[in-house]
């Protein structure tokens, strides 16, 4: 089945403490990108990659890394985490104009 | 940048037709997208539109006019099930921002029996 997956779905941490999201898509997508979303606020792009080895900054990148060593895996790394990263955060990955997105993880930071 | 600029939310009956608009900063634009959001969900694609005019896909048709930087996404004969929140975006039009999105912040369509 074509999907993209995120792990965790839900995390719970403290301020400081560093934390991988994991995304991973079997479709063989070239493009893939992290958002978080906000009430209120809506989708805000915080990472892109076009291609391996490839990334670009979206619009709230401020405290967030990403790698993209291979195809199908894009992670976001919070080096430090602090409350206002709390959100729910969406991988989604694409090729041509329909982007499909992973199934959300819902992040709290204390 | 863009500003993306929709309304907050919408009403209408089973059966009917419901229209949401949405607008933009016209300066780099290459497409607009709509996507639906299901409570506790993740946002699934609807449409693409790039050149002006009308796309209809079944029940639901997408609208841009790229001069007045507006969009609209038209609902047809709904049903409960399109109780959701509908997402407009836009992507880069430079080879520097292709891969860039901004959303509008959506527009939560409640159906009502």
């Amino acid at each position: 089945e074509a999907q993209v997956t995120q792990n965790p779905r839900y995390l719970i941490t403290v301020t400081g403490k560093k934390l991988t999201v994991t995304c991973s898509q079997n479709m063989n997508h070239e493009y893939m990108s992290w958002y978080r979303q906000d009430p209120g606020l809506g989708l805000r792009q915080i990472y892109y990659s076009m291609n391996v080895e490839v990334t670009d900054k979206g619009d709230v990148p401020e405290g967030y890394k990403v790698s993209r060593k291979e195809k199908r895996n894009f992670p976001l790394i919070l080096e430090s985490p602090s409350p206002n990263q709390t959100s729910l955060y969406f991988c989604a990955s694409s090729l041509g104009h329909t982007q499909y997105f992973g199934p959300g993880t819902r992040l709290t930071v204390l | 940048g863009q500003n993306i600029d929709q309304p907050t939310e919408m009403t209408a009956t089973e059966g009917a037709i419901v229209q949401i608009n949405c607008t933009y900063q016209t300066s780099g634009f290459n497409g607009l997208f709509w996507y639906q959001q299901h409570a506790g969900e993740a946002p699934t694609f609807l449409s693409y539109n790039v050149l002006d005019g009308l796309e209809e896909k079944g029940r639901f048709s997408s609208f841009l006019s790229r001069s007045k930087g507006y969009s609209y996404l038209l609902l047809k004969e709904l049903q409960m099930k399109d109780s959701a929140s509908y997402l407009c975006a836009v992507r880069g039009m430079t080879t520097d921002s292709w891969g860039k999105f901004q959303f509008g912040a959506g527009t939560q369509v409640v159906v009502t029996p």
